[in-house]
């Protein structure tokens, strides 16, 4: 099964700073990944799919890129609304999917 | 408005069997590959099953295998999710999904259904 690492598992920001976390998939998923924003009590928010997909009405300091095994999602600057935890997620098949263990954003 | 909402959560003793069901509404729900995912407490998430637009497709994570079942009534635009012989490492925060067509990744969610395993 692929696994998927994100780093790092905590990171503290303030508000305007540019951020990236990181995901690392255990063997190449191509451009087969999604990154979500959770907040606590909600379910997940698509952000990007296809590894740069800007999912319709994310705003666009949200970016994504990566092929292969090392992707990275960027918030260029900061909100009071970024603060969440991030996830990724492979999707090479339909038949197996695997989340990162997510990144929790918070304030600094 | 496109949405997702799942019932049938609640309290199953060890061992017991409990059925979630999502009802969606706002789109053609027969044209999308439909998911289960789960977030146990104050953990990440977890993908536990998918099934093809028709049914004729399914697909487990491989600790589910063997006790949860996916289905999908297209006809009520309802997709199921069967569970027996829980456990206490079934405890959960479920959510239905919907794929992008084409994709895997989820562009809408259920707002989830809590399980709990507990004697």
């Amino acid at each position: 099964d692929i696994q998927m690492t994100q780093s790092p598992s905590t990171l503290s920001a303030s508000v305007g700073d540019r951020v990236t976390i990181t995901c690392r998939a255990s063997q190449s998923i191509n451009n087969w990944l999604a990154w979500y924003q959770q907040k606590p009590g909600k379910a997940p928010k698509l952000l990007i799919y296809k590894a740069s997909t800007l999912q319709s009405g994310v705003p666009s300091r949200f970016s994504g890129s990566g092929s292969g095994t090392e992707f990275t999602l960027t918030i260029s600057c900061l909100q009071p609304d970024d603060f969440a935890t991030y996830y990724c997620q492979q999707y090479n098949s339909y038949s197996i999917y695997t989340f990162g263990q997510g990144t929790k954003l918070e304030i600094k | 408005d496109v949405q997702l909402v799942e019932s049938g959560g609640g309290l199953v003793q060890p061992g017991g069997s409990l059925r979630l069901s999502c009802v969606a509404s706002g789109f053609t729900f027969s044209n999308y590959y439909m998911s289960w995912v789960r977030q146990a407490p104050g953990k990440g998430l977890e993908w536990v099953a998918n099934i093809k637009e028709d049914g004729s497709a399914q697909f487990y994570v491989d600790s589910v295998k063997g006790r949860f079942t996916i289905s999908r009534d297209n006809a009520k635009n309802s997709l199921s999710l069967q569970m027996k012989y829980l456990g206490a490492e079934d405890t959960a925060m479920y959510y239905c999904g919907r794929l992008i067509k084409g994709d895997g990744s989820y562009d809408i969610w259920g707002q989830g259904a809590l399980v709990t395993v507990s004697a």
